[in-house]
């Protein structure tokens, strides 16, 4: 069983488009994350969020937008697309209490964004 | 701004050697966590020390923590053509929901 899973794992479009990626976990976590690696495979939070925070990074430009259907999911729109979008964005998750988890979060399989 | 630097940002070792990876942050941390990632992977969790530890094994893997330096170095022993991935410490950000700040990394090769 995967514990994070995202959809796509590519995702090829042209500027200016809007588009999704959605991420799952099954692990009963109540804190989801997205995080953006570049191409030198630097690693940036995007977004933390539970069923009663949204924390933004104040770099992340507003056409990011987390979407929360359920715990369970923390999907990413992205409207607008530009070229330097082009990334691989993860999804991870954890539990809520630091005491709990001291931290430690289960990573999904990314989603390589190309944009034209 | 980024917390962990790591060092070097490349290794190539022959199997059964041993690797060594280093990582600075700058700021007081609850605990620092190793990451890995494969190739076109996904990040997986290897070894947590918390604040109050100066040691920590796992296997082949040995984390040591120097609070005073503000710095943590990860050791894998006996290398193997498997271990070859690009390795991450990570703190927790304050006020962040917990979120991880990342080091650049530092890829690692082990030939055969």
């Amino acid at each position: 069983d995967t514990a994070v899973s995202q959809t796509p794992k590519y995702l090829v479009t042209q500027m200016g488009n809007d588009k999704s990626i959605k991420c799952e976990q099954n692990l009963g976590h109540d804190t989801m994350y997205w995080y953006k690696q570049d191409s030198k495979k630097f690693l940036k939070i995007m977004f933390s969020y539970n069923n009663k925070e949204l924390i933004i990074n104040e770099t992340v430009p507003n056409r990011f937008s987390p979407k929360s259907p359920d715990k369970a999911h923390l999907n990413l729109h992205i409207n607008s697309l530009e070229l330097g979008d082009s990334a691989v964005y993860f999804c991870a998750s954890s539990r809520s209490s630091l005491a709990a988890s001291l931290g430690t979060q289960y990573f999904g399989p990314g989603t390589r964004l190309t944009v034209l | 701004s980024q917390q962990g630097e790591e060092d070097p940002q490349a290794l190539s070792i022959q199997e059964g050697e041993n690797a060594t990876m280093n990582c600075s942050y700058k700021t007081s941390i609850n605990n620092l966590q190793w990451y890995r990632q494969n190739s076109g992977r996904g990040l997986v969790h290897l070894i947590l020390i918390r604040s109050n530890e100066r040691e920590k094994h796992s296997g082949r893997l040995r984390v040591t923590l120097d609070t005073s330096k503000k710095s943590s170095s990860l050791l894998i022993t006996a290398s193997r053509a498997a271990d070859t991935a690009s390795y991450f410490c990570a703190t927790v950000l304050s006020n962040s929901g917990y979120a991880l700040n990342f080091g650049k990394g530092t890829s690692l090769l082990v030939t055969p």
